[in-house]
């Protein structure tokens, strides 16, 4: 079956713009999970979402939004862009939430603020 | 979540075995133990995961002692390929995020 996917793969924005990110998980599928990564912070939890409903945010300024649609799929929109939101974004997709369950990445997006 | 601590790096040849030991000191009862894989600019993969005992599959092995407050990742005869960065989490079911830490880096050299 196909694996999450998130589009697109690569994006380059200006300062102060926003940008929006999707990711379609797999299929059945309900919770919905963001993760930031950089070389300095490594993997940070942004924000997970189970059948529309934001569960759980990490410690992220409210630029950071998201969403889940009805079909699982989900969006992150950042807002106001600044040079250190430059990262590789990865959505996570599984059948329930829980440390006890298997996760998949997608292959994520790599914003590039300039 | 259980914090977990793991050796920054690590190196080792082909067709060597590779352990990885992670410490979860306070790892809670209903807390699994799960790896990941992460190759540079891809997601991470699942490896395995396990709650005591032994737990073994097609690519890796994972122990973990009765007191559960560390586990071990066992790659057994490592290809270049495994070049990877290697993760240890702890969590358990209502935990809704995943954290990781730093990871293991372990090279595989020819």
């Amino acid at each position: 079956k196909a694996g999450v996917t998130q589009t697109p793969r690569y994006l380059i924005k200006t300062r102060g713009q926003q940008v929006t990110l999707s990711c379609s998980p797999i299929s059945g599928h309900r919770s919905v999970s963001w993760y930031q990564q950089t070389p300095g912070q490594g993997l940070q939890f942004l924000f997970e979402y189970f059948s529309e409903t934001q569960r759980n945010k990490g410690n992220f300024p409210g630029r950071f939004s998201g969403r889940q649609f009805s079909n699982s799929r989900s969006e992150m929109n950042v807002s106001t862009l600044e040079l250190g939101d430059s990262a590789l974004y990865l959505c996570a997709s599984s059948q329930w939430t829980g440390g006890d369950t298997e996760a998949f990445f997608g292959q994520g997006t790599r914003l590039t603020v300039v | 979540l259980a914090k977990t601590t793991q050796p920054i790096s690590m190196d080792s040849y082909e067709g060597q075995e590779v352990n990885i030991t992670c410490s979860h000191n306070n790892i809670a009862t209903n807390d699994y133990i799960t790896w990941y894989q992460q190759f540079p600019s891809q997601g991470p993969r699942f490896i395995i995961q396990g709650y005591k005992t032994k737990v073994t599959n097609e690519v890796a092995s994972l122990f973990i002692p009765a007191d559960r407050k560390s586990s071990t990742l066992s790659l057994p005869r490592v290809s270049l390929s495994d070049t990877a960065v290697y993760y240890c989490l702890v969590g358990g079911p209502n935990d809704y995020k995943l954290s990781f830490g730093a990871g293991t880096t372990v090279t595989v050299r020819a």
